[in-house]
């Protein structure tokens, strides 16, 4: 069964807008890792965040954690065509057995 | 570039035969991860390697099984294969320290079409 649920299924926004993502998770975790994936090739790891960390930053990445709610959310600010792309956030238990959820389809208009 | 290597990028089998995918880690990585990720869904962990020995493994049968070796050279093998078996299967690599897995750097996958 799927650990993670990305929401919204798809987004379609205007270059230059903020794009924001959530997914949801059931068990405890460890670290919980946002990935892309461009038209079904190999996923790029974008960020981790540990269980013990609430925000992180990595250039126009924001992630947010709540363990209370099981949830976390990635923003993309200042999109780009070139952000188009599917969306996943991966859970970690501490076992390296990542759970994926099913993942959000982002596109950007220029 | 994450400096993991799979090959081959595409492969077309008929039921019932059997295939290898292989996988080249990151040097100095000891732990290789294998997913299956079926059209419009989220990658499925298959099983992990951990210095050459398995490490876990998800829902998946016995016809399902790997090797690693110490060249941080990986196999993915699927026997009788299967229509639902047609996916994109890709290979994760990893340092593991005392603290558990961290970041894992998938490769670009390889496509497998069964017919």
């Amino acid at each position: 069964s799927q650990q993670g649920e990305e929401d919204p299924q798809a987004l379609s926004i205007q270059e230059g807008e903020n794009a924001t993502m959530n997914c949801s998770y059931k068990t405890s975790i460890n670290n919980l890792q946002w990935y892309r994936q461009n038209s079904g090739r190999g996923l790029v790891h974008l960020i981790l965040i540990r269980s013990n960390e609430r925000e992180k930053h990595s250039g126009r990445l924001r992630v947010t954690l709540d363990t209370s709610k099981k949830s976390s959310s990635l923003l993309i600010t200042a999109s780009r065509a070139a952000d188009t792309a599917s969306y996943f956030c991966a859970t970690d238990t501490n076992t390296g057995k990542l759970i994926f959820g099913q993942g959000t389809t982002l596109q950007v208009k220029p | 570039e994450t400096g993991v290597t799979q090959s081959p990028t595409h492969l077309i089998k008929t039921r019932g035969q059997q295939v290898t995918l292989r996988c080249s880690s990151q040097s100095g990585h000891n732990t290789v991860s294998w997913y299956q990720q079926a059209l419009g869904q989220g990658p499925q962990f298959i099983f992990q390697y951990y210095r050459e020995e398995e490490n876990g493994r998800g829902n998946f049968p016995p016809r399902f099984s790997g090797l690693q070796f110490p060249n941080y050279s990986s196999e993915l093998n699927v026997n009788a294969l299967e229509l639902d078996d047609s996916a994109l299967y890709l290979c994760a690599s990893s340092l593991d320290l005392a603290g558990g897995p961290d970041t894992q750097y998938f490769g670009p996958g390889t496509r497998l079409t069964v017919l």
